[in-house]
């Protein structure tokens, strides 16, 4: 199994911050990597995937980056609507299709 | 707009077989091609892929921790398709969620998510 390990679990940060996640393949996955956002209650909602793109409609104040095993997700100045967990996904073997372990997004 | 409202019992006892479905509205699963998934999340706790399968039935792929208990099937008649998970303990509690692939192979991300459903595992 590919394991994804992200960091860090929880974080704490302000309106207005620039926030950063990262995620690590335990092997190299190319570009196979999705992004989800998960509000309470709510299913997660794709955001990213080939590492870098965009899903429609998402704000253009998330990007993510990265290939091989290191990826990660940036908000770039954190909005109410923002505070969520978010998951990072790897698609490049669906034997499983793996998540990593999540990073709550909380108000500092 | 397409839309996935999972289906089933709430309550299932521990050692039977949990079985869902999810329904598919705003697209009809034989004409598109795609890749149907489940996927689930215990309480408070991240997320688990436990398999997908493609519109016509196969291939499919289970997630091996879990492939011994495991069937998914398609009912493209009523633009279904559904999840059985048999001999079900307490660690299977968790809200369960079908969801759509992106692409027509599994190897893509899972675009179109059902709201989920709560199934715990008690006598």
């Amino acid at each position: 199994d590919i394991q994804m390990t992200q960091s860090p679990s929880t974080l704490s940060a302000s309106i207005g911050d620039r926030v950063t996640i990262t995620c690590r393949a335990s092997q190299s996955i190319s570009s196979w990597l999705a992004w989800y956002q998960q509000k309470p209650g709510q299913a997660p909602k794709l955001l990213i995937y080939k590492a870098s793109t965009l899903e429609s409609g998402v704000p253009s104040r998330f990007s993510g980056s990265g290939s091989g095993t290191e990826f990660t997700v940036t908000i770039s100045s954190l909005q109410p609507d923002d505070f969520a967990t978010y998951y990072c996904q790897q698609y490049s073997s669906s034997s499983p299709l793996t998540f990593g372990g999540g990073t709550k997004v909380e108000i500092k | 707009q397409l839309q996935l409202q999972e289906s089933g019992p709430g309550l299932v006892k521990p050692s039977e077989t949990l079985s869902l479905t999810c329904t598919v509205s705003g697209d009809s699963i034989d004409s598109s091609y795609y890749y149907w998934g489940w996927i689930r999340q215990p309480p408070g706790k991240g997320l688990e892929w436990i398999g997908s399968i493609y519109y016509s039935g196969s291939p499919y792929y289970y997630n091996p921790s879990l492939k011994s208990r495991v069937s998914i099937s398609v009912d493209k008649a009523k633009n279904q398709f559904s999840l059985k998970l048999s001999s079900v303990t307490a660690a299977d509690t968790a809200v369960y969620y079908c969801a759509r692939h992106s692409g027509t192979v599994s190897t893509t991300p899972l675009s179109h998510w059902g709201q989920g459903t709560l199934v715990t595992v008690s006598s």
